[in-house]
């Protein structure tokens, strides 16, 4: 079947505007991830959802960032007031549960450019 | 922190040697994983080495694990240009994978 699926793939936005970004993931996969990575760096966890357990929302940066799911499908993650900083490729993963050897599926990942 | 730390930051190899690229870990692991990135395909999974475990092989790819030193290896065989890409090792325990910066393999045609 298909794998993780993003959109946009490329979003420029202006500094202060909010922006919305939507992964789809693979079919029947519970657990879903969302990452940030800027240039040259490894990713950056920001939140994850399992089933209809409460989101581990440890990782995200400011009260700016917010993400939503539906059952276990669609996320989408936003972005308030966006600033500079918030610049990055956006990777959402999934895996079939929440399990230490579960293996996540990337999607292409959204680039977000703040001018 | 579960997250990895990758060693060297860049190796630049010529096509057909092999590649080697380390990673070190501060506490206790279930298992460690190995992704790689490209332009191309994205980030991807390659291997997994559960924490009983002390050598895996996949194709061309061969992963040793050394719990008391808490450290694992990744020996790409035989490089080929295509193997151009980031690679991270990923601890895993009871919270979310967490990725370092990866070591950057550039492999010279």
């Amino acid at each position: 079947g298909a794998g993780v699926s993003q959109s946009p793939s490329n979003k420029v936005t202006e500094k202060g505007k909010d922006v919305e970004l939507r992964c789809d993931p693979i079919s029947g996969h519970t657990a879903l991830y969302w990452y940030r990575q800027r240039l040259g760096q490894g990713l950056e966890f920001l939140i994850y959802f399992q089933g209809n357990s409460a989101p581990d929302k440890s990782g995200l940066p400011s009260d700016r960032f917010s993400a939503e799911r539906t059952g276990e499908s669609v996320s989408t993650l936003t972005i308030q007031r966006t600033q500079q900083e918030d610049s990055a490729v956006y990777l959402c993963a999934s895996s079939l549960d929440l399990g230490s050897t579960d293996t996540q599926y990337f999607g292409p990942g959204t680039r977000l450019t703040v001018l | 922190s579960q997250q990895g730390e990758e060693d060297p930051q860049a190796l630049s190899i010529q096509e057909g040697e092999n590649a080697t690229m380390n990673c070190s870990y501060k506490t206790s692991i279930n298992n460690l994983q190995w992704y790689r990135q490209n332009s191309g395909r994205g980030l991807v999974h390659l291997i997994l080495i559960r924490s009983n475990e002390r050598e895996k092989h996949s194709g061309r790819l061969r992963v040793t694990l050394d719990t008391s030193k808490k450290s694992s290896s990744l020996l790409i065989t035989a490089s080929r240009a295509a193997d151009t890409a980031s690679y991270f090792c990923v601890r895993s325990g009871n919270t979310p994978l967490v990725f370092g910066k990866g070591t950057r393999l550039s492999v010279i045609a």
